[in-house]
């Protein structure tokens, strides 16, 4: 059960596009289509934005996108807003009724 | 609304126990699998038990597994863990999450309740 790896960071200008990828192994990202990706403000429950690898809940912006290509899944947010500021979390099932996170990465809007 | 509220969290000594709560309310509670999920200070989010809708089966991590057991009482719409023989590295915020369905997502969380281990 070793977390799947985020990068700690990236930054963007408003406008922009930027990608966050999360890379496991083939016994849970690359395994299942059961990546979702969380957004979480400080001091705020998480906020499921993408589910079943590319699957936008209700009510979240067409501008998050999710993907995946073998053992790396990714985020990507276009048309940057200051309120995207906060940090990402992937999340996998791994089978055996059990799930793994991503260490997470902190997005700044510059 | 769904609101899931944990409770119970403390300042405990290595070694000792503690038991969270998790009140919900806003949805159909007995038709729904139930997470444990913490973050230990500065760490990322860590999965930590599962339990199945009627409490049928649990799932724990290699890291809690015989110390943390997960437990429901559908009638009363709460969830719980006991954490026994705690340890230095379980200092968390703890959260419970709802499952959306069985392989995830994690669709609902609580506010999270803090555990401190320390003496």
């Amino acid at each position: 059960q070793s977390a799947l790896t985020q990068p700690a960071s990236v930054s963007g200008s408003p406008g922009q596009s930027i990608t966050i990828s999360c890379t496991g192994t083939s016994s849970d990202v690359g395994g299942y289509n059961y990546v979702s990706w969380y957004q979480r403000h400080p001091g705020k429950a998480p906020k499921v934005m993408i589910y079943e690898v590319s699957n936008r809940p209700s009510g979240v912006s067409d501008r998050f996108s999710g993907s995946k290509s073998g053992n790396t899944a990714s985020l990507t947010i276009s048309g940057l807003q200051a309120e995207d500021e906060a940090d990402y979390y992937c999340s996998s099932y791994t089978g055996s009724s059990t799930w793994v996170f991503g260490g997470g990465t902190k997005l700044t809007v510059l | 609304q769904v609101q899931l509220v944990e409770s119970g969290g403390g300042v405990v000594q290595p070694g000792r126990s503690l038991r969270l709560s998790c009140a919900a309310s806003g949805f159909s509670f007995s038709t729904y699998g139930m997470h444990w999920v913490r973050q230990a200070p500065g760490k990322g989010l860590e999965w930590v038990a599962f339990i199945w809708y009627d409490g049928g089966n649990k799932y724990f991590a290699d890291s809690v597994k015989g110390r943390f057991t997960i437990s429901r009482d559908n009638s009363k719409n709460t969830l719980f863990l006991q954490m026994n023989s705690l340890r230095a590295e379980d200092t968390a915020v703890y959260y419970c999450a709802r499952g959306s369905y069985y392989e995830g997502p994690f669709d609902y969380w609580g506010q999270g309740t803090l555990v401190t281990v320390s003496s």
